[in-house]
């Protein structure tokens, strides 16, 4: 079975500090795809990125950056100097390879509160 | 611009009420799921299609049903709806096979209060 541990629950930090969010995954597939999903105050989740199992090169967008540790099954977020709009709730989610519909696996959600 | 629409943002329903949550996309997608999201659990999958008239047990189902007649349209049912019920439900799409760059397309989820 597949697993996705957000165990931040919620982040407090102020406008211009460095923010990181942790992902911890479980899977028994060779080949996987993680994603993190922003969901803004108004309720539709956005997608952010995508990695594929098989690419372990770290990303950067921006002020966002995405370190994939396969060794320890992580895949965790950072954004540099945050802003007030980077204030959601923000999923990591975990897919397979296999069967006709490829379900996403969600963690619980990290709350990010950006304040000035 | 492709888009999953939900027909309502906020719905309240009296406990017992038969519910119909319905969720179109125009993007010919043909995946589609609905998920419930609850504060510390995260979205949770309750029912997937994979295509029409096909239907797939997510990891909560019970108290749920669902129709999917049409390939653009997936319909959430509660049957007799409780307050255990209330949360926020969201539905998605996606083609088939391995996950595209987005993952899924989400609509803006129904916001559903039982009473």
């Amino acid at each position: 079975a597949q697993k996705v541990t957000q165990a931040q629950t919620e982040i407090s930090v102020v406008e211009k500090e460095d923010v990181t969010l942790d992902c911890v995954y479980e899977t028994r597939d060779t080949t996987y795809y993680l994603f993190w999903y922003k969901q803004p105050p108004s309720g539709e989740l956005v997608f952010l990125i995508r990695r594929n199992s098989f690419d372990e090169q770290n990303e950067i967008s921006g002020r966002y950056s995405w370190n994939f540790q396969k060794s320890t099954s992580s895949f965790n977020f950072t954004i540099t100097a945050s802003q007030v709009v980077d204030s959601a709730v923000y999923f990591c989610a975990l897919s397979g390879d296999t069967g006709t519909a490829s379900k996403l696996t969600f963690g619980t959600g990290t709350r990010l509160q950006v304040t000035l | 611009d492709v888009k999953v629409t939900q027909s309502s943002r906020y719905l309240v329903k009296r406990t017992g009420e038969k519910v119909f949550l319905e969720c179109v996309q125009d993007m010919d997608h043909e995946n589609m799921f609905w998920y419930r999201q609850d504060p510390g659990l995260g979205l949770r999958l309750i029912y997937f299609s994979y295509d029409v008239k096909m239907k797939e047990k997510g990891d909560i189902p019970e108290g749920y049903s669902v129709s999917r007649e049409k390939k653009e349209r997936f319909s959430l049912i509660l049957e007799s709806a409780s307050t255990n019920q209330t949360s926020m439900y969201l539905c998605a799409s996606s083609p088939p096979g391995i996950p595209k760059d987005y993952g899924y397309t989400f609509g803006s989820g129904t916001r559903l209060t039982v009473v």
